[in-house]
């Protein structure tokens, strides 16, 4: 298993403003995610944080709103960058160790409040 | 049409009832099948994985998919207060577990 921890737990940011939100797993990890969970709704997969490239995002989502580095195999970032009432949701980081691709384990999450 | 509903609920019910979690889908690509479950403030937790179609049990949890009507469902046995929590169904089309579509969840509540 893996132990991810997410910081800010909880945010409450202005419009305008960019918030950065970190992930840190207590080990090497071949695949990092982020996810959005919105009130009421079910998690989207935002984009899959690539070691030392590039990230890799879905449809919808785009690198310039939601910047994400993975400087190394433990730790992420994603920014949410001018941010507007409907970015409130949850963040979600989640990781795939090697050899269990058929599990993601996720962090807490990081609850953001957009006013 | 989303690609992948779930049965919304709330769900209520006493404890030592049998839980019927129910998932319906449309991409027939899908192969691999969760149960997730996640508790308030918390991140969700794999609770069940099935590849293709058939049951898997695991104590008291037992999943079941029928690729045929695409349709999945999780039952919980004798369930206890515990058990309360949002169960999210997951599927992914490759290996990996990472890139799945989520249900949007159902809301189970075990009254002692």
């Amino acid at each position: 298993s893996a132990v991810i921890s997410q910081k800010p737990s909880r945010d409450i940011c202005q419009r305008g403003t960019s918030l950065t939100i970190q992930c840190q797993v207590d080990s090497q990890v071949t695949m990092m995610f982020w996810y959005r969970q919105q009130p009421g709704q079910s998690l989207t997969l935002i984009a899959t944080a690539n070691q030392g490239s590039e990230a890799t995002y879905e449809s919808g989502f785009v690198i310039d709103k939601f910047p994400i580095s993975r400087p190394n195999l433990t730790f992420s970032t994603l920014t949410v960058s001018n941010m507007s009432p409907e970015d409130s949701s949850i963040y979600l980081c989640s990781v795939e160790l090697s050899g269990e691709q058929e599990t993601q384990y996720f962090g807490p999450g990081t609850r953001l409040l957009v006013l | 049409q989303k690609e992948v509903e779930q049965d919304p609920g709330p769900l209520s019910v006493p404890e030592g009832a049998i839980v019927s979690l129910n998932c319906t889908y449309s991409n027939s690509a899908f192969q691999y099948f969760m149960w997730y479950r996640q508790y308030s403030r918390k991140g969700p937790e794999l609770l069940m994985y099935t590849y293709s179609s058939g049951n898997k049990e695991d104590g008291r949890f037992t999943a079941q998919v029928d690729k045929s009507s695409k349709y999945i469902s999780l039952f919980i046995r004798d369930s206890q207060p515990s058990d309360s929590a949002t169960y999210l169904c997951a599927m992914s089309a490759g290996t990996n577990a990472g890139k799945s579509t989520f249900g949007d969840g159902t809301t189970l509540t075990v009254k002692p």
